[in-house]
């Protein structure tokens, strides 16, 4: 069975830093690109980033681009997102996905960015 | 960037009804490289489409997309309840990938 499990997330005060996880299991991390995704509260989704399977490729949407850093360790099937410089506005719900067309998600984690 | 538009925002039907669902690219999707996600309340979202027109594993063939270029399509045919929920389209031929802004599929 493939599972993707989030980690990390919580209450983080503006200008403040956090480190999402997300554990795979039931398939070869490896072999994948993975995908970083968020959901604002009653918003829609919007796609932060991508890192291919060996690491040699990372993107990001603009809007995090500087701040959030994608990275992973297949060996530990585990990918990670370092976010920095936090503020409201990335309060959201945080999924990790699997490939190109995001074939399965992880339940997501809840980042919480406050004073 | 490849903006993704679905209409409509909100799509009222009942049990049995089939729902008709469009997303429109702002340019030309490359390989018809668009994929189809539903997320039930206080769920992940779940892929049900890909490569425009594929269901993805375990997706009744009630499910099914059509499209090229830039205009495709979500039918749902004989809704059953556990369909109404809200349905994403997104590119991933190009770099943004981007998601459409969601249609909510309700009772």
């Amino acid at each position: 069975e493939v599972r993707l499990v989030e980690s990390g997330g919580g209450l983080v005060k503006p200008g403040g830093s956090l480190r999402l996880s997300c554990e795979v299991s039931g398939f070869t991390l490896s072999r994948y690109w993975m995908n970083w995704v968020r959901q604002a509260p009653g918003k829609g989704l919007e796609w932060l980033s991508s890192i291919s399977s060996t690491s040699s490729y990372i993107y990001y949407a603009d809007s995090v681009k500087g701040r959030f850093t994608s990275s992973r360790d297949n060996a530990e099937n585990s990918l990670y997102l370092h976010m920095t410089r936090l503020s409201a506005e990335d309060t959201a719900v945080y999924y990790c996905a699997s490939g190109n067309t995001l074939d399965f998600w992880g339940q997501g984690t809840l980042v919480t960015v406050s004073s | 960037d490849i903006v993704l538009t679905q209409s409509p925002g909100t799509l009222s039907l009942s049990p049995g009804e089939t729902a008709t669902l469009s997303c429109r690219a702002s340019q030309s999707v490359s390989g018809s490289s668009l994929a189809w996600y539903q997320q039930r309340p206080g769920q992940a979202p779940r892929l049900i489409i890909y490569g425009a027109s594929n269901r993805a594993n375990g997706i009744p063939d009630r499910f099914s997309g059509s499209g090229s270029g830039t205009d495709f399509t979500l039918a749902i045919s004989r809704l059953e309840p556990e369909d109404f929920a809200v349905y994403y389209c997104r590119q991933y031929g190009s770099s943004p990938r981007t998601f459409g802004q969601g249609t909510k599929v309700e009772i």
